[in-house]
């Protein structure tokens, strides 16, 4: 395991349907984040795990939002009834510690919402 | 949310020393970060300072940290075309900057 891996890549859907995405943080990482990137900005924070438990959610995760993290090991982040607006790249990170430290970016997961 | 402000370009020539400056408003951020962006690609952790220090250096990376001031820097001696990027820092985990393109010129 060399890092943080996301599936799929790439996303094309058209407006209404629901998507899923997966993360796979680094063996034994117990922090993992999701985060989503539009062009020209820097990445907006949207939610985080320590183990298992969902610790922090940014208001900017509306109710179509959903992330999980069941056994504490990879994670899913789901969007239902995607609107165009959603057309974004998604990234997920995970880190060793509780306190910070490094932290370890994904490839992400790029959505086009047609 | 916190706000983290970046200049959005800087251009440099080639072996010149480049500085990367932040600006942040959480005087309780424990870590602060510097990730690296090349077109396409994802973001690429350079180095990161506690907020108990004042520098960090690591080969040709210098990290400084004002917190009084609330502004991070990031120094690149020697640079080269390779570190043509984007470079974002961040609040702990949670707050990033818009980004500051940097392009070197040959």
């Amino acid at each position: 395991d060399t890092g943080v891996s996301q599936n799929p890549r790439h996303k094309i859907t058209k407006r209404g349907q629901n998507v899923t995405f997966r993360c796979d943080p680094i063996s034994e990482h117990n922090r993992l984040y999701w985060y989503r990137q539009t062009l020209g900005q820097g990445p907006e924070f949207l939610t985080y795990f320590q183990n298992e438990a969902q610790l922090e959610k940014s208001r900017l995760l509306s109710d179509r939002f959903s992330a999980e993290r069941p056994k504490g090991s990879f994670s899913t982040l789901e969007i239902q009834r995607t609107e165009q607006g959603d057309s974004a790249m998604y990234l997920c990170a995970s880190s060793p510690t509780e306190g910070g430290g490094a932290v370890f970016f994904g490839p992400g997961t790029r959505l086009t919402v047609l | 949310g916190e706000d983290v402000e970046q200049s959005l370009f800087l251009s440099v020539r080639e072996g010149d020393s480049s500085v990367i400056n932040c600006t942040y408003t959480d005087s309780s951020s424990t870590y602060l970060y510097w990730y690296k962006q090349e077109p396409g690609a994802g973001l690429q952790l350079l180095t990161y300072i506690f907020s108990n220090m004042d520098m960090k250096q690591d080969q040709r990376l210098t990290v400084l940290l004002n917190k009084k001031d609330k502004h991070l820097s990031l120094r690149i001696a020697d640079t080269q075309t390779g570190d043509s990027a984007i470079y974002f820092c961040a609040e702990n985990q949670f707050y990033f900057g818009t980004g500051t393109s940097l392009t070197v010129i040959p």
